[in-house]
Parts: C-alpha cells; structure tokens; sequence
C-alpha cells in the first residue's frame, strides 16, 4: 500500500499544452509539498501547503497552480508548458508543519519531457 | 541562504569497499542536517539524521556526524553491498522550517 503516490508517472506532451499531476498520500499527514527535480538533478521546493493552505510558494511561474481538494491530496497543474518545465516533479508529504524531523516522505516522481 | 554541496558522481564501488560520500553546507543558525537515499525506481526517503553538533547519526551501517567546525556531514560505511546502489542526497533545514535545502545528489553503483 503505497504512501506516497503520484500520477503519472510519465508524461511527455507538447509545448503549449496544459497538463496535471496528481497526488496523494494515506500516512494522515497535514502537509503536502511538491518538488522539482532538474536535469542536473538539484531538488528545489516549489510549494507546500498545510491542511489545505498554501504555506510555501517559492517564486514559481504562475503557470503552475498547485490544488489541495483535502489534506490528503495536493495536485500540481501546469498552463502552457515550456521546454524548461521538463523535469521530474515529486510529491512529498510531512507529519507538521515546522516540525523539526526533516523527514519527508516522498512519491516515486513523475517525469514530464516537453517537447 | 541555505546551501548543500556534495560530491559530484557518479561514485562505483566495488562490493565491501569503503564509502565515503562528501557533504558540506552553508546555513544561518543550527540547521539539523540529514541523508535521503533514492533507490532505482522508488521516491526519496529518509537514511538518517543529526541535529546538532557532534551528533552521529545512523542507520543500514551508514554513519554521518554534524562537524560544526567544518560545516560538514559526510556519509560513510564500511562495507558496501550492491543493494545500497542508489543516489544520495544530503539535506538540511533550519528549525521551525520545513523547508528543506538539498544537495544535487550522488550516484552511487556497486559492482560485485
């Protein structure tokens, strides 16, 4: 039973298009986070939301629209997709904001290739 | 800012040599400092900890210890086995902020 899942976990598609990513996590976590991995593969924090909120916004294009429906779920939607978007984006989940344990539980990433 | 800089890989091995892999980071204050290994296949999860000078932490035969004085927390083990293939990332996040800094990540291959 997976904790972290996310879906997909690829997707290639062209520019211009408008696509999502989906998320889900059954640890009963209240934050949710989402993270770019680049080519190079350096890990960036892009949002992060607590019970719902946004807590986390880290300068992203407003392209890209996270969604948290429940506290168990944080969706990532992406308008008008760039060449540069293309990366590995992983969902993660942590058990209270401010906590100090650094322990994030992560998805196994999903891999978007604009083309 | 916060910064993580680790070694560059990929890093191959061959079974029950040792390992160390570099990490160094630039933080203001006492940041805790942490190991996340991702195996083929499977997201990022956490290998180990330590939150403040001196600490060792450990788990799997890796140990890491939070050098203050040199702004370092290098990962080591003993005796490497082709399961700990992976990559390794180093991390580290200041209290109160759940913001975690990682570095690029080191490809580590064991070869039997």
């Amino acid at each position: 039973d997976t904790a972290v899942s996310q879906t997909p976990k690829y997707l290639v598609t062209q520019m211009g298009n408008d696509k999502s990513i989906k998320c889900e996590q059954n640890l009963g976590h209240d934050t949710m986070y989402w993270y770019k991995q680049d080519s190079k593969k350096f890990l960036k924090i892009m949002f992060s939301y607590n019970n719902k909120e946004l807590i986390i916004n880290e300068t992203v294009p407003n392209r890209f629209s996270p969604k948290s429906p429940d506290k168990a779920h944080l969706n990532l939607h992406i308008n008008s997709l760039e060449l540069g978007d293309s990366a590995v984006y992983f969902c993660a989940s942590s058990q209270a904001q401010g906590a100090d344990t650094g322990e994030l539980f992560f998805g196994e990433g999903s891999r978007l290739t604009v083309l | 800012g916060n910064s993580v800089t680790q070694m560059e890989g990929p890093v191959t091995l061959s079974e029950e040599a040792f390992l160390t892999i570099n990490c160094t980071y630039t933080a203001t204050g006492y940041p805790s400092l942490f190991w996340y290994v991702q195996y083929p296949g499977e997201g990022l999860q956490l290998l180990l900890k330590a939150t403040k000078a001196d600490d060792k932490g450990s788990n799997k035969g890796f140990e890491a210890t939070y050098r203050k004085e040199t702004t370092s927390f290098h990962l080591e083990k003993g005796s490497v086995q082709v399961s700990d293939s992976a990559v390794y990332f180093c991390a580290l996040s200041n209290f109160g902020n759940e913001k975690l800094t990682f570095g690029t990540g080191t490809r580590l291959t064991i070869i039997p």
